[in-house]
């Protein structure tokens, strides 16, 4: 099994409806991460959360919600999707250990 | 607030030539990190270099840091094909959040 899983892989949603993004770690890493992907513009940092009761905002938070579950659970939620949150989107996690894993990606489609 | 720019952006080149890939970074920060990502997956990581002067070499790809001058490399010696990819840098900032560049897209031409 995969470090970081992302669920679903790939989803297609209409303008307008709420999309929750999942992502769980077996790193038992305490930093989780939410990063969009776009072309030509790297990977922007949505939210952070360094343990379930410590959540922040990142560069680009509006339009976008999340809850820490759990040590190993980090959600991202669209609560209403417009066609420019069509994207790539990646969790990612991080230890004391200098390295960062990220997931297998997300991509999201809004029509 | 920390900003992360490459150059360059798109880069051609022949298999066996030499090229260099910069990234230049705006404020201070503690770590840099390499990453390869081939289209439709995720993130491999390539190098994490600590301090100023770290040089770090895996194959054919050799990075560098300059902290005084916020600049890192990625020297690729003797290009082939299957470094084919796009390539991106990424600062750590306070918080350890990443700041990327905006990633080179190489293309090793036959």
């Amino acid at each position: 099994d995969a470090d970081v899983t992302q669920t679903p892989r790939n989803r297609i949603t209409k303008t307008g409806k709420r999309i929750m993004l999942e992502c769980s770690q077996t790193k038992g890493h305490d930093r989780m991460y939410w990063y969009r992907q776009d072309p030509g513009l790297g990977l922007r940092l949505i939210y952070y959360s360094f343990d379930v009761k410590d959540i922040n905002k990142g560069e680009i938070s509006d339009g976008y919600s999340v809850s820490r579950q759990a040590q190993a659970k980090f959600s991202l939620s669209l609560e209403s999707a417009i066609p420019n949150q069509t994207a790539l989107y990646f969790c990612a996690t991080s230890g004391h250990n200098y390295g960062y894993t990220f997931g297998s990606g997300t991509r999201l489609t809004v029509v | 607030e920390l900003k992360v720019e490459q150059n360059p952006l798109f880069l051609s080149m022949q298999e066996g030539k030499n090229y260099t890939i910069y990234c230049n970074y705006s404020t201070t920060s503690d770590r840099l990190y390499w990453y390869r990502q081939d289209p439709g997956k995720s993130l491999e990581s390539l190098f994490v270099l600590l301090s100023n002067g770290a040089v770090k070499q895996e194959g054919r790809l050799m990075a560098s840091l300059d902290t005084k001058a916020r600049l890192s490399t990625l020297h690729i010696t003797a290009a082939v094909h299957d470094l084919s990819a796009t390539y991106f840098c990424a600062a750590r900032t306070s918080g350890s959040r990443l700041t990327f560049g905006e990633g080179t897209q190489l293309t090793v031409n036959p």
